[in-house]
């Protein structure tokens, strides 16, 4: 799978937008990209993931470039509750679940 | 519908125990897979199965560690003679399927401590 790039720690306001980048510039026309979060050494939890289009659900919305050599996860109006670890993971089509898990994005959300 | 349940949350052997993880998939889901973290670190996979076959351990050590899922009861991950090294979170996930666009939802995890 594709290896993923991501800063190591951003902070955000509680109430703004919350934009977390991703960068996977050896990404396969396959490879899906997924974002999980994990809240204080609690289990990983879904957020959302897309091949090409942009997706948006009731979490968040996930922004991928034209060329998919990069992404955005963008949180529309953060709460405190939103401080975790956030991952991002590219995943090859037809494979078993072998997610590649980096160090993640620490995200702390200050009120 | 219950989210994917594992127990022990918390488990303390002594060196040269045996530790029995239990992982029990969401319903409908006949897919599961082990993960291993250590603090400050991301998820590492160990395995995968689907009910009574193991179909990717390329992440289990050789010796020591196995699992299994059985026709009938939650999915197991067995550490026998435990050491200091094996002291960490394990992780389990499920999934109704095994395709790219099919995402996985993960249990609260299994916290083991070697002593």
């Amino acid at each position: 799978d594709a290896k993923t790039t991501q800063p190591p720690s951003m902070d955000c306001a509680e109430g703004r937008a919350a934009n977390l980048p991703c960068n996977h510039s050896t990404i396969s026309g396959n490879e899906y990209v997924y974002w999980y979060r994990q809240i204080h050494s609690q289990g990983p939890q879904y957020i959302i993931h897309g091949l090409k289009n942009n997706e948006t659900n009731e979490m968040a919305s996930l922004i991928i470039t034209e060329d998919r050599k990069s992404s955005t996860l963008i949180l529309p109006h953060a709460t405190l509750r939103d401080t975790a670890v956030y991952y991002c993971i590219v995943r090859v089509a037809d494979s078993n679940y072998q997610l590649i898990w980096g160090a993640g994005t620490k995200l702390i959300i200050k009120p | 519908n219950a989210g994917v349940m594992q127990n022990p949350r918390h488990l303390v052997r002594r060196r040269g125990q045996e530790a029995r993880l239990r992982c029990s998939p969401m319903k409908g889901h006949s897919h599961v897979y082990w993960y291993r973290q250590l603090p400050e670190e991301g998820l590492k996979f160990m395995v995968y199965l689907q009910k009574e076959n193991i179909i990717d351990e390329s992440g289990m050590p050789k010796e020591r560690f196995s699992a299994e899922f059985p026709k009938e009861g939650p999915s197991i991950l067995r550490i026998q003679q435990v050491v200091r090294g094996d002291s960490a979170a394990y992780f389990c996930a499920s999934s109704p399927g095994q395709g790219a666009n099919t995402e996985a939802f993960f249990g609260q995890g299994t916290r083991l401590t070697v002593v």
